[in-house]
């Protein structure tokens, strides 16, 4: 089976902090997203890469950077968090053949 | 760019009845992918099933099966006998059909309750 793991389940930060979320998958998959799920918005993509090094912008980026240094392994960084970044993050993989596996989930808290 | 449309918010059934859950999306491309996604109050996204948009037949996962209508640009989820376990949000979503770099974008999800 697909195993996309998350570091936390739940985290609680405070204003100003620089915020590491980090992903590992097992399967080799090339494509890796972040996305935050708020209720009544849905999953909106933040960042994805689809390659070692290579990141493509998503629908909300403002705020987040992300890093890819090895295949397997996708981090979603908070430079300086901020209370409207309170929310639930999502990564996922997929490979080029489509369909996405999804970790647990990361309930971020700003305070 | 694509976009993904659930329009209704929520949706109850009983349980044992059938349910079919709307999703219409809106793309230039004629490759993709379509899936369902369910997410439990576990939270955990699961694949519940897909459709090539090459594929004529329709895709089925026990009692998942959807209808595809690829000129409509209309995805629906049909859920025969509906189980308790089947209460969760769902989502619709969309890859098209490239390999690498491929953006999976998502519906804003449907809450399905079920009754016993």
């Amino acid at each position: 089976d697909v195993k996309v793991t998350q570091s936390s389940r739940y985290l609680v930060k405070r204003t100003g902090e620089k915020v590491f979320l980090e992903c590992v998958q097992d399967m080799d998959h090339e494509n890796m997203f972040w996305y935050r799920q708020d209720p009544g918005l849905g999953l909106r993509l933040i960042y994805f890469s689809y390659d070692v090094k290579m990141k493509e912008k998503g629908d909300i980026p403002e705020g987040y950077s992300v890093s890819r240094e090895k295949k397997e392994r996708f981090s979603l960084i908070l430079e300086s968090a901020s209370t409207n970044q309170t929310s639930m993050y999502l990564c996922a993989s997929s490979s080029v053949l489509g369909g996405a596996f999804f970790g647990q989930g990361t309930r971020l808290t700003v305070v | 760019a694509q976009t993904v449309t659930q329009s209704q918010p929520e949706m109850s059934v009983q349980e044992a009845e059938t349910v079919t859950l709307s999703c219409t999306y809106d793309t230039s491309e004629n490759n993709y992918y379509l899936f369902w996604y369910k997410q439990p109050p576990s939270r955990q996204m699961i694949l519940v099933i897909r459709q090539e948009a090459y594929k004529q037949q329709n895709a089925t996962e026990n009692r998942f099966s959807v209808n595809f209508q690829k000129a409509a640009k209309s995805f629906s989820l049909k859920i025969s006998d509906s189980q308790l376990g089947d209460t969760a949000m769902y989502f619709c979503a969309f890859m098209k059909y490239s390999g690498a770099n491929s953006k999976l974008t998502f519906g804003k999800g449907i809450t399905l309750s079920v009754r016993p």
